[in-house]
Protein backbone atom coordinates (compact mmCIF):
# COMPACT_ATOMS: atom_id res chain seq x y z
CA UNK A 1 0.00 0.00 0.00
CA UNK A 2 2.15 3.58 -0.94
CA UNK A 3 1.58 5.74 1.51
CA UNK A 4 3.19 9.60 1.20
CA UNK A 5 4.61 11.67 3.67
CA UNK A 6 5.61 15.21 3.91
CA UNK A 7 8.87 17.33 5.35
CA UNK A 8 9.57 20.68 5.77
CA UNK A 9 10.35 23.23 8.12
CA UNK A 10 7.09 24.58 9.36
CA UNK A 11 7.69 27.91 9.44
CA UNK A 12 8.87 30.56 6.61
CA UNK A 13 9.61 33.89 6.95
CA UNK A 14 8.13 36.72 4.29
CA UNK A 15 9.76 37.04 1.09
CA UNK A 16 11.46 33.27 1.75
CA UNK A 17 11.20 30.32 0.26
CA UNK A 18 8.93 27.45 1.05
CA UNK A 19 10.74 24.40 1.03
CA UNK A 20 8.81 20.59 1.23
CA UNK A 21 9.21 16.78 0.35
CA UNK A 22 7.33 14.45 -0.23
CA UNK A 23 8.67 10.80 0.21
CA UNK A 24 6.91 7.93 -1.55
CA UNK A 25 7.00 4.55 0.26
CA UNK A 26 5.40 1.08 -0.71
CA UNK A 27 5.02 2.08 -4.35
CA UNK A 28 7.82 3.75 -7.16
CA UNK A 29 7.27 7.24 -8.43
CA UNK A 30 7.81 5.85 -12.22
CA UNK A 31 4.69 6.00 -13.90
CA UNK A 32 2.92 8.57 -12.06
CA UNK A 33 2.17 12.02 -11.82
CA UNK A 34 2.41 13.34 -8.62
CA UNK A 35 0.68 16.49 -7.14
CA UNK A 36 0.76 19.20 -4.47
CA UNK A 37 -2.12 20.76 -3.03
CA UNK A 38 -2.70 22.96 -0.11
CA UNK A 39 -5.56 24.01 1.97
CA UNK A 40 -5.49 27.60 3.90
CA UNK A 41 -6.90 27.77 6.99
CA UNK A 42 -10.89 27.42 6.83
CA UNK A 43 -10.77 27.25 3.49
CA UNK A 44 -10.83 24.97 0.48
CA UNK A 45 -8.22 22.89 -1.13
CA UNK A 46 -6.50 24.64 -4.07
CA UNK A 47 -4.17 22.70 -6.74
CA UNK A 48 -0.53 23.90 -6.64
CA UNK A 49 1.18 22.24 -9.72
CA UNK A 50 2.30 18.29 -10.95
CA UNK A 51 5.34 16.29 -12.05
CA UNK A 52 5.19 13.48 -13.82
CA UNK A 53 8.02 10.93 -13.03
CA UNK A 54 10.16 11.82 -16.31
CA UNK A 55 10.19 15.20 -15.04
CA UNK A 56 7.69 17.35 -16.82
CA UNK A 57 5.94 20.22 -14.83
CA UNK A 58 2.54 21.74 -15.10
CA UNK A 59 1.47 24.99 -12.45
CA UNK A 60 -1.74 26.59 -11.10
CA UNK A 61 -1.72 29.90 -13.64
CA UNK A 62 -2.31 31.97 -9.91
CA UNK A 63 1.05 30.32 -8.62
CA UNK A 64 3.09 29.96 -11.88
CA UNK A 65 5.85 32.46 -11.15
CA UNK A 66 6.55 31.51 -8.01
CA UNK A 67 6.84 27.67 -7.85
CA UNK A 68 8.99 24.95 -9.19
CA UNK A 69 8.40 20.79 -8.51
CA UNK A 70 11.21 18.62 -8.93
CA UNK A 71 11.75 15.12 -7.99
CA UNK A 72 14.30 12.55 -7.19
CA UNK A 73 13.47 9.31 -8.58
CA UNK A 74 16.83 7.60 -6.65
CA UNK A 75 14.63 8.58 -3.65
CA UNK A 76 11.36 8.33 -4.32
CA UNK A 77 11.15 11.63 -3.48
CA UNK A 78 9.85 14.81 -4.87
CA UNK A 79 9.81 18.71 -3.47
CA UNK A 80 8.06 21.43 -4.31
CA UNK A 81 9.59 25.17 -3.56
CA UNK A 82 7.21 28.08 -3.57
CA UNK A 83 9.57 31.60 -3.45
CA UNK A 84 8.40 35.12 -2.22
CA UNK A 85 6.17 33.58 0.65
CA UNK A 86 4.00 36.08 2.00
CA UNK A 87 0.79 35.73 5.04
CA UNK A 88 -1.75 33.97 2.00
CA UNK A 89 0.67 31.19 1.51
CA UNK A 90 0.20 29.69 5.16
CA UNK A 91 -1.73 26.52 4.48
CA UNK A 92 -1.22 22.69 5.02
CA UNK A 93 0.49 21.34 2.20
CA UNK A 94 -0.43 18.07 0.64
CA UNK A 95 1.95 15.89 -1.40
CA UNK A 96 -0.90 13.24 -3.47
CA UNK A 97 -0.46 10.86 -6.35
CA UNK A 98 -2.57 11.00 -9.64
CA UNK A 99 -4.77 8.70 -10.76
CA UNK A 100 -4.55 4.87 -10.58
CA UNK A 101 -3.43 1.77 -13.10
CA UNK A 102 -6.39 -0.79 -13.97
CA UNK A 103 -6.02 -4.19 -14.38
CA UNK A 104 -4.95 -3.61 -17.86
CA UNK A 105 -2.08 -1.35 -17.60
CA UNK A 106 -4.28 2.28 -18.57
CA UNK A 107 -3.30 4.94 -16.49
CA UNK A 108 -6.28 6.72 -15.13
CA UNK A 109 -4.59 10.39 -14.08
CA UNK A 110 -7.71 12.53 -13.81
CA UNK A 111 -8.03 12.41 -9.87
CA UNK A 112 -5.56 12.22 -6.57
CA UNK A 113 -5.85 8.89 -5.48
CA UNK A 114 -3.53 8.94 -2.40
CA UNK A 115 -3.02 11.74 -0.33
CA UNK A 116 -0.52 12.04 2.66
CA UNK A 117 -1.55 13.74 5.73
CA UNK A 118 -0.14 17.22 5.01
CA UNK A 119 2.49 19.28 6.73
CA UNK A 120 1.36 22.90 8.20
CA UNK A 121 3.38 25.94 6.90
CA UNK A 122 3.08 29.56 8.65
CA UNK A 123 4.41 32.46 7.17
CA UNK A 124 5.47 34.90 9.68
CA UNK A 125 8.31 36.68 10.72
CA UNK B 1 -11.26 28.31 -16.13
CA UNK B 2 -13.68 25.91 -14.57
CA UNK B 3 -15.24 27.13 -11.31
CA UNK B 4 -17.08 24.47 -9.77
CA UNK B 5 -19.78 25.47 -7.14
CA UNK B 6 -20.71 23.71 -4.36
CA UNK B 7 -23.43 24.72 -1.10
CA UNK B 8 -21.57 25.74 1.43
CA UNK B 9 -23.33 23.52 3.88
CA UNK B 10 -25.70 20.70 4.01
CA UNK B 11 -27.80 18.88 6.77
CA UNK B 12 -28.98 15.81 7.29
CA UNK B 13 -30.50 14.09 9.67
CA UNK B 14 -29.17 10.38 10.25
CA UNK B 15 -30.43 7.52 8.13
CA UNK B 16 -31.60 9.75 5.00
CA UNK B 17 -29.90 10.89 1.99
CA UNK B 18 -27.94 13.70 1.78
CA UNK B 19 -27.23 15.01 -1.86
CA UNK B 20 -24.54 17.45 -3.02
CA UNK B 21 -23.75 19.34 -5.92
CA UNK B 22 -21.06 20.70 -7.95
CA UNK B 23 -22.22 22.82 -10.59
CA UNK B 24 -20.19 23.66 -13.49
CA UNK B 25 -21.42 24.81 -17.28
CA UNK B 26 -21.57 21.59 -19.06
CA UNK B 27 -20.03 19.80 -16.51
CA UNK B 28 -21.74 16.75 -17.84
CA UNK B 29 -18.75 16.11 -20.12
CA UNK B 30 -15.76 16.42 -17.55
CA UNK B 31 -15.46 13.41 -15.03
CA UNK B 32 -15.77 14.20 -12.14
CA UNK B 33 -14.15 12.92 -8.70
CA UNK B 34 -15.39 14.01 -5.07
CA UNK B 35 -13.78 13.61 -1.84
CA UNK B 36 -14.38 13.59 2.44
CA UNK B 37 -12.22 15.57 4.35
CA UNK B 38 -12.72 15.13 8.19
CA UNK B 39 -11.55 17.48 10.23
CA UNK B 40 -8.06 17.56 10.77
CA UNK B 41 -7.47 14.85 8.00
CA UNK B 42 -6.61 14.40 4.56
CA UNK B 43 -8.98 14.11 1.87
CA UNK B 44 -9.89 11.04 0.91
CA UNK B 45 -11.01 10.09 -2.19
CA UNK B 46 -14.87 8.46 -2.09
CA UNK B 47 -15.99 8.94 -5.95
CA UNK B 48 -13.85 8.87 -9.03
CA UNK B 49 -15.03 8.97 -12.25
CA UNK B 50 -18.59 10.54 -11.54
CA UNK B 51 -20.12 7.21 -10.01
CA UNK B 52 -16.90 4.23 -9.34
CA UNK B 53 -16.05 3.78 -5.55
CA UNK B 54 -12.84 2.82 -4.38
CA UNK B 55 -12.30 -0.01 -2.86
CA UNK B 56 -13.42 0.09 1.33
CA UNK B 57 -16.05 3.22 0.61
CA UNK B 58 -19.48 2.05 1.48
CA UNK B 59 -22.06 1.58 -1.18
CA UNK B 60 -23.85 4.35 0.84
CA UNK B 61 -21.96 6.59 -1.28
CA UNK B 62 -22.52 7.57 -5.35
CA UNK B 63 -22.26 9.99 -7.65
CA UNK B 64 -23.76 11.22 -10.76
CA UNK B 65 -23.46 13.74 -13.41
CA UNK B 66 -25.32 15.17 -16.47
CA UNK B 67 -25.89 18.59 -17.94
CA UNK B 68 -24.71 21.32 -15.52
CA UNK B 69 -24.73 19.20 -12.12
CA UNK B 70 -22.94 16.45 -10.36
CA UNK B 71 -24.08 15.12 -7.61
CA UNK B 72 -22.92 12.99 -4.63
CA UNK B 73 -25.43 11.00 -2.76
CA UNK B 74 -24.57 9.64 0.80
CA UNK B 75 -26.89 7.54 1.72
CA UNK B 76 -28.60 6.03 4.97
CA UNK B 77 -26.19 8.61 6.52
CA UNK B 78 -24.43 7.71 9.54
CA UNK B 79 -23.06 10.41 12.22
CA UNK B 80 -19.31 9.19 10.65
CA UNK B 81 -20.04 11.06 7.65
CA UNK B 82 -19.67 14.31 8.66
CA UNK B 83 -17.26 16.18 6.66
CA UNK B 84 -16.29 18.39 4.30
CA UNK B 85 -16.72 17.17 0.90
CA UNK B 86 -14.91 18.59 -2.29
CA UNK B 87 -15.82 17.95 -6.17
CA UNK B 88 -13.48 18.23 -8.58
CA UNK B 89 -12.12 17.85 -12.30
CA UNK B 90 -9.27 18.09 -14.92
CA UNK B 91 -9.60 20.83 -17.40
CA UNK B 92 -8.32 18.95 -20.46
CA UNK B 93 -7.80 22.51 -22.44
CA UNK B 94 -5.30 23.83 -19.05
CA UNK B 95 -3.96 20.05 -18.14
CA UNK B 96 -5.23 21.91 -15.36
CA UNK B 97 -6.76 20.29 -11.63
CA UNK B 98 -9.56 22.34 -10.53
CA UNK B 99 -11.58 21.83 -7.00
CA UNK B 100 -14.70 22.83 -5.83
CA UNK B 101 -15.53 25.57 -3.35
CA UNK B 102 -16.79 22.54 -0.62
CA UNK B 103 -19.63 21.64 1.40
CA UNK B 104 -20.04 21.26 5.16
CA UNK B 105 -22.13 18.02 5.42
CA UNK B 106 -23.69 18.25 9.15
CA UNK B 107 -25.77 15.15 10.67
CA UNK B 108 -28.36 16.38 12.71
Amino acid sequence: QVQLQESGPGLAKPSETLSLTCTVSGGSITGYYWSWIRQPPGEGLEWIGYIYYIGSTNYSPSLKSRVTISLDTSKNQFSLKLNSVTAADTAVYYCARVGRFNEYGDYFYYFMDVWGKGTTVTVSS
Amino acid sequence: SYVLTQPPSVSVAPGKTARITCGENNIGSKSVHWYQQKPGQAPVLVIYYDSDRPSGIPERFSGSNSGNTATLTISRVEAGDEADYYCQVWDSSSDHYVFGTGTKVTVL
